[in-house]
């Protein structure tokens, strides 16, 4: 069974930019969330989205957004970049995300922002 | 914040068992305890994860203590690819949906 894809692996961007990631699930999960990992922040939850639908989400400003489709594809936006948002953004999909199932995560996208 | 508390760092010979141990105190009834380990600059790796009974699968062995307010993740025979961040998270079941909560973790350097 293929694992989780992230697309594009690296980007870098200008401040004040915006910049569309995308995060394919393992077949039959329907379960994705958003990470941010930053050298001081550590790992941090975005969003999770389930059935196309937002199900949770987590402490940062609006500029982030994502989406998931009925394919349960998803995508995460940032509009407006900030210098502090060069991070590695991971995607994790579960089954359900609920319950004892696990989540397996991608190998990430690594953003710089100039 | 994170519910875990496990120690910044430890090291352990190549071959031997290494043991993180992870301190959950505050644990409720219907959460689990997960761990996951992050090689350098790669996406965090599910481990294993138990309720209350020690779990064993391929790569590792969880040892949760009766009162469930720690546990030890076991390595049985490490090796230097073993080396990585290693993350003790607590997460209910229910109406937490996908959300899994990381603190610092335990750097695991494995020597030789």
């Amino acid at each position: 069974k293929a694992g989780v894809t992230q697309t594009p692996r690296y980007l870098i961007k200008t401040r004040g930019q915006q910049v569309t990631l995308s995060c394919s699930p393992i077949s039959g999960h329907r379960s994705v969330s958003w990470y941010q990992q930053t050298p001081g922040q550590g790992l941090q939850f975005l969003f999770e989205y389930f059935s196309e639908t937002q199900r949770n989400k987590g402490n940062f400003p609006g500029r982030f957004s994502g989406r998931q489709f009925s394919n349960s594809r998803s995508e995460m936006n940032v509009s407006t970049l900030e210098l502090g948002d060069s991070a590695l953004y991971l995607c994790a999909s579960s089954f359900t995300g609920q319950g004892a199932y696990e989540q397996y995560f991608g190998p990430g996208t690594r953003l710089t922002v100039t | 914040d994170a519910k875990t508390t496990q120690p910044p760092s430890m090291d352990c010979a190549e071959g031997r068992a290494a043991n993180l141990p992870c301190n959950h105190s505050t644990i409720s009834g219907n959460e689990y305890v997960y761990w996951y380990r992050q090689i350098h600059s790669q996406g965090p790796q599910y481990i294993i994860h138990g309720l209350k009974n020690n779990e064993t699968n391929e790569m590792a062995s969880l040892i949760i203590t009766e009162d469930r307010k720690s546990s030890t993740l076991i390595l049985p025979h490490a090796t230097l690819r073993d080396t990585a961040v290693y993350y003790c998270i607590v997460r209910g079941i229910y109406n937490q949906g996908g959300k899994l909560i990381f603190g610092q973790g335990t750097e695991l350097s494995v020597k030789p």
